[in-house]
């Protein structure tokens, strides 16, 4: 069991780029979550797959934000014409199954700065 | 407003001490819970999870649950310096359709034990 695992760890770009990031999931697990995190705050809920379907996007999530997980397996969150206040951790999280005794395991993150 | 509250902190106990970490939910019908340890920088490490009311024990950490309250806590018992961290209550919750559980996070408390 290798862990959820996130790439890029670190992303500085200038405002106005488009920056992609990818959250590779615990095999078998056929949930996963997007969070944003800002300093002193609780991780925010963006949106969240079960298997290739996205069940839910925050209402936090503007049209600039979008994220995929074509196969099931893999996802990735675009974020398009990036703003300053964008810069935050952005967390991934994967469980298995769906129910209320799911548990999430989070990945190490991407920390993106927009200068 | 589906909420997870939790005292911000800091929360600042000796070495040794016993720390108690609170959080209360707002859905009636939440099942799980958990309690996660976020160190700064990094991503939330799951450390507790509880389904029933009662005590939960492991090691040096206990979680209590009241359901009737819609309460839940943490302690943990001889704080080590080590323990220094940000605790995140995290309570499994009806997504905004009804139909699926989905994890929602308090803002955290952080917690100082002074050697």
């Amino acid at each position: 069991d290798t862990g959820v695992s996130q790439n890029p760890r670190h992303k500085i770009t200038k405002r106005g780029q488009n920056v992609t990031f990818r959250c590779d999931p615990i095999s078998e697990h056929n949930r996963l979550y997007w969070y944003r995190q800002t300093l002193g705050q609780g991780p925010e809920f963006l949106t969240y797959f079960q298997n290739e379907a996205q069940l839910e996007k925050s209402r936090l999530l503007s049209d600039r934000f979008s994220a995929e997980r074509p196969k099931g397996s893999f996802s990735t969150l675009e974020i398009q014409r990036t703003e300053q206040g964008d810069s935050a951790m952005y967390l991934c999280a994967s469980s298995f199954i769906g129910g209320p005794q799911e548990t999430q395991y989070f990945g190490p993150g991407t920390r993106l700065l927009v200068l | 407003q589906k909420e997870v509250e939790q005292n911000s902190g800091p929360l600042s106990v000796p070495e040794g001490a016993i720390a108690s970490l609170n959080c209360t939910y707002s859905d009636r019908g939440s099942q799980s819970f958990f309690w996660y340890r976020q160190y700064s920088g990094k991503s939330p490490e799951l450390i507790m999870f509880i389904y029933s009311n009662g005590d939960k024990e492991d090691g040096r950490f206990t979680a209590q649950l009241n359901k009737a309250s819609q309460y839940v806590s943490l302690l943990i018992r001889d704080s080590q310096p080590s323990d220094s961290a940000t605790y995140l209550c995290a309570v499994n919750m009806f997504d905004s359709g009804g139909s699926n559980y989905k994890l929602t996070f308090g803002k955290g408390t952080l917690l100082t034990v002074n050697p």
